[in-house]
C-alpha cells in the first residue's frame, strides 16, 4: 500500500489564483479530511468527509472546496487563493469514524507546502 | 469551543534523561485521545487512548488518560537524539471523529 499521498509537494501561487491540491489513499479508509498547519497554531481541520458523495465543514472551511466523487480521493480546491493561505497542508485518512476505537485512528499523508505571494 | 492544551511548548534534555509531557483536553463528544510524532514531515501514529487508567506502551514511550480530571501524559524514557520532534497531542470528537489539535511540544534531546 502507498498509504496517503498528496501532490504536488511545494506549490507557489500568486494572489487570486485557484489551484487544487490532490490527496489519495489506497487503504479503502472510508474517512477523510484536510487540515492546516502553521506555526504556533497546530494543525486544524478545514474540511471532512465520511464517505464518497458526503463531505462536511471544519474549523477554517473559508477559501477552500472540497468533493469526494469516489472512496480513494478527496481533493482541496483553492478558490482565489490569499497570502493567508500560505501553510502547510495534510490530508488524513481512517477507516471508519465515530467507533472511538483504533480504526478512528488517522493516518496522514507527506503534505504540501504552500505558499502564495 | 473545543481546546486541546498542550505544555510545555518547548523542552531540551539531554540523551538519557526521562521527560513527560502533557495535553489537556475541554472537548464535547469526547471519543479518544492521539498522540502523534511529528519530524519534518508527516504526523505519524503513537497512540490512541479510549479508557481512563489504562497504560499504552511502545518501547520506551507510554501514554495514559484520566478522563476524570480531562488529561493524558506521554513519558518518554532513555531519551535519545532520535526522540527529537514535535509531539502533538489530539482529542477525537463526535460521530465524524473529527481532530482537534494541541499546538505541540517541540523536544530536543542533545548529547
Amino acid at each position: 500500500n502507498a498509504g496517503v499521498t498528496q501532490t504536488p509537494k511545494f506549490q507557489v501561487l500568486k494572489t487570486g489564483q485557484s489551484m487544487t491540491l490532490q490527496c489519495a489513499q489506497d487503504m479503502n479508509h472510508e474517512y477523510m479530511s484536510w487540515y492546516r498547519q502553521d506555526p504556533g497554531m497546530g494543525l486544524r481541520l478545514i474540511h471532512y468527509s465520511v464517505g464518497a458523495g458526503i463531505t462536511d465543514q471544519g474549523e477554517v472551511p473559508n477559501g477552500y472546496n472540497v468533493s469526494r466523487s469516489t472512496t480513494e480521493d478527496f481533493p482541496l480546491r483553492l478558490l482565489s487563493a490569499a497570502p493567508s493561505q500560505t501553510s502547510v497542508y495534510f490530508c488524513a485518512s481512517s477507516y471508519s469514524s465515530g467507533s472511538g476505537g483504533p480504526r478512528d485512528t488517522q493516518y496522514f499523508g507527506p503534505g504540501t507546502r504552500l505558499t502564495v505571494l | 469551543e473545543d481546546k486541546v492544551v498542550q505544555s510545555p511548548l518547548s523542552l531540551v534534555v539531554h540523551e538519557g534523561d526521562t521527560v513527560t509531557l502533557n495535553c489537556s483536553y475541554e472537548v464535547t463528544n469526547f471519543r479518544s485521545l492521539l498522540w502523534y510524532k511529528q519530524e519534518k514531515k508527516a504526523p505519524t501514529f503513537l497512540f490512541m487512548l479510549t479508557s481512563s487508567g489504562i497504560e499504552k506502551k511502545s518501547g520506551r514511550l507510554s501514554s495514559i488518560l484520566d478522563k476524570k480530571e480531562l488529561f493524558s501524559i506521554l513519558n518518554i524514557t532513555a531519551t535519545q537524539t532520535g526522540d527529537s520532534a514535535i509531539y502533538l497531542c489530539a482529542s477525537s470528537t463526535g460521530t465524524a471523529s473529527k481532530l482537534t489539535f494541541g499546538t505541540g511540544t517541540r523536544l530536543q534531546v542533545t548529547l
